[in-house]
């Protein structure tokens, strides 16, 4: 009964493949956001959707199309992977926007040769 | 503008205490977050913190906010080895939902 989930948990690819990475959470929270954090442990926003509409977007390269095909998933699609993409993405939601607290899944450790 | 601040790594014997600092920049932010990051595993809420609070307790973690200084602390008391972990403070600004995370404090327990 994990609240915040996410596939795979470790992603090994080729530079220029496509992937995606999928969240999912039992909470009946509105919001999920992606983080990502870098070999130097940086945690940094890339997205945020609430009900299913995207209302945080920081300058991400348009390689990175976030879904949300309902508000308990928000996947991330990865195109033309770059070595600069390797990283750990996290997942998290929260109630709502205005809510204190997030939940963060466990990550998922991309590696891009 | 948004940005924590941290220092990298800490140091400190089992049975200490431990203090943790981090200083952030928006004044409007309205929480403030501890979380917790083992080796290999994702992040844990420890605790937070509303900005219009000086101190929060809770057990062994007690938070502290200068709000006018823009610094938040965190004391961990009779620390463990199983304390040893990364800890990383977030401001939220505004509504925004988005959390501004500092780089991270390397809390290093030793026996």
């Amino acid at each position: 009964d994990t609240a915040v989930s996410q596939t795979p948990k470790y992603l090994v690819t080729q530079m220029g493949n496509d992937k995606s990475i999928k969240c999912e959470q039992n909470l009946g929270h509105d919001t999920m956001y992606w983080y990502k954090q870098d070999s130097k442990k940086f945690l940094k926003i890339m997205f945020s959707y609430n009900n299913k509409e995207l209302i945080i977007n920081e300058t991400v390269p348009n390689r990175f199309s976030p879904k949300s095909p309902d508000k308990a998933h928000l996947n991330l699609h990865i195109n033309s992977l770059e070595l600069g993409d390797s990283a750990v993405y996290f997942c998290a939601s929260s109630q709502d926007i205005v809510q204190e607290t997030q939940y963060f899944g466990p990550g998922t450790r991309l590696l891009v040769l | 503008g948004e940005d924590v601040e941290q220092s990298l790594f800490l140091s400190v014997r089992e049975g200490d205490s431990s203090v943790i600092n981090c200083t952030y920049t928006d004044s409007s932010s309205t929480y403030l977050y501890w979380y917790k990051q083992e080796p290999g595993a994702g992040l844990q809420l420890l605790t937070y913190i509303f900005s219009n609070m000086d101190m929060k307790q809770d057990q062994r973690l007690t938070v502290l906010l200068n709000k006018k200084d823009k610094h938040l602390s965190l004391r961990i008391a009779d620390t463990q080895t199983g304390d040893s972990a990364i800890y990383f403070c977030a401001e939220r600004p505004g509504n925004t939902g988005k959390l501004i995370f500092g780089q991270g404090t390397t809390l290093q327990v030793k026996p």
